[in-house]
């Protein structure tokens, strides 16, 4: 029981470039989310998805976009990477229905470094 | 809006004392959750403690326990006899029940226990 995974755990990209980051969960959670962590500021939710085949806006959406491939796999892209975008990402999973709420469990980050 | 606030950006706790960190939210919803994480210097994010708006009694999880004011709007996290890997940050987080798939995380508590 691998949890929530992620890759990769470490990239450096020019701005400009695209790339997809990876998450898959192996709990049969409903509810897959994306969030950054930059210093000082905590995490913020990008995207999450309550469902497979449904996403939906967070806090911070501008210059990412996402997928629910299945129940398992939910990938974040950025298309035209920016300086701003340089910071920690996060993916999680959760339980959490309508009506509850519920712990989400964290991947271990990628750390994305735009230059 | 939803907003949860720490106060506290560092703390230090000598080891075996006990320590409270802070955490207040705003919202207008009846019905949430709030939730304490902590993130050690390695990264991920690990979940500690769960309180929900309508638990008559505080939350406890072996040495956590939150003392939920909701009169205060105040979650506080107290960790009883501190131990050296407890240092890490410490991030308090809120979901509502209406938007239940939005969580909204503090800026987080730097805690370093003192041997």
């Amino acid at each position: 029981n691998a949890g929530v995974t992620q890759t990769p755990k470490f990239q450096v990209l020019k701005t400009g470039q695209s790339m997809t980051l990876q998450c898959a969960q192996d709990m049969n959670h409903n509810s897959m989310y994306w969030y950054r962590q930059d210093p000082g500021m905590g995490l913020r939710l990008i995207y999450y998805s309550a469902s497979e085949g449904t996403t939906d806006k967070g806090e911070v959406p501008n210059g990412y976009n996402v997928s629910r491939l299945n129940k398992r796999e939910f990938s974040l892209r950025l298309e035209s990477a920016a300086p701003s975008q340089t910071s920690v990402y996060f993916c999680a999973s959760s339980e959490a229905v309508q009506g509850a709420s519920y712990e989400q469990y964290f991947g271990p980050g990628t750390r994305l470094t735009v230059t | 809006a939803q907003k949860i606030t720490q106060t506290q950006p560092g703390m230090f706790v000598q080891e075996k004392e006990a320590v409270t960190l802070d955490c207040t939210y705003d919202t207008s919803d009846p019905s949430y959750g709030l939730f304490w994480y902590k993130q050690p210097s390695s990264g991920e994010m690990i979940f500690l403690i769960y309180q929900g708006s309508y638990d008559q009694q505080n939350a406890t999880e072996g040495r956590y326990s939150l003392n939920f004011q909701k009169a205060r709007k105040s979650a506080n996290l107290v960790i009883s006899a501190s131990q050296l890997g407890d240092s890490a940050m410490y991030f308090c987080a809120m979901s509502t029940t209406y938007n239940f798939n939005k969580f909204y995380f503090g800026s987080g508590t730097k805690l370093n226990v003192k041997p």
